[in-house]
């Protein structure tokens, strides 16, 4: 079945740990990538996206993810994680030729001070 | 706030009962999406609007789910004979643009708790 999988369900760092979240999906064509987070008593926002031109891509708060293709991969990563990026991130995929978008289960991640 | 809103923030309803939960996306997207999502798990697709349009509506929504969206603005989702594993957190999200790589905006949800 297509899906997105996140082996990562609970990743606990201190700050200042590097951070690298996994994000495999099965769909065989071109797809869409993104990641979106869940801060604590807020709504999902969207963290960066991937669709096109450089595989590397960079979002907001210092974040990166790398697609690549090869590998059905779109990993997240932070080189120095603060207490601020406790959260619920979302890997999700668009396949090109559908609308929806399709989260993975999600990762906890708690950074402590 | 001019984000997406939902209304109510909680529902707590018995079996059998229907429930109607509002969305209102922010002010001239043009798409909106609704999510269920439940604890440990991501939100899962249910359908989406373009316009007024419903475009898709997932397998998992069943005979027993509606969803309208008149006039291209509020949405609606309507959960007729509720049952205990409708209990799950209904997310709307929306979005401005054509394409499937468009940044979806999310509300804070409705809770479901179906008793």
């Amino acid at each position: 079945a297509q899906s997105v999988s996140q082996h990562n369900h609970h990743v606990i760092l201190s700050e200042a740990a590097s951070l690298e979240l996994g994000c495999n999906y099965s769909y065989g064509g071109t797809v869409n990538l993104f990641w979106y987070v869940q801060y604590p008593g807020q709504h999902l926002q969207l963290l960066l996206k991937y669709f096109s031109g450089d595989p590397l891509v960079k979002g907001i708060k210092g974040f990166e993810a790398e697609f690549i293709k090869s590998k059905f991969s779109f990993n997240l990563r932070k080189p120095s994680v603060q207490w601020s990026d406790t959260a619920e991130y979302f890997c999700a995929v668009t396949p090109y030729n559908t609308d929806k978008l399709i989260f993975g289960t999600g990762t906890r991640l708690q950074v402590f001070p | 706030d001019t984000g997406v809103s939902q209304d109510p923030r909680h529902k707590i309803t018995k079996r059998g009962q229907n429930v109607t939960f509002r969305c209102d996306p922010i002010s001239e997207h043009n798409r909106l999406y609704w999510y269920r999502q439940t604890l440990g798990q991501g939100p899962e697709f249910l359908t989406y609007f373009q316009n007024e349009a419903q475009l898709e509506k997932s397998r998992l929504l069943s005979d027993r789910f509606s969803a309208e969206r008149p006039k291209g603005s509020f949405s609606t989702l309507e959960i007729q004979r509720t049952e205990q594993g409708d209990s799950a957190m209904y997310l709307c999200a929306s979005s401005l643009g054509d394409s499937n790589n468009e940044k979806l905006f999310f509300g804070s949800g409705t809770q479901l708790s179906v008793l």
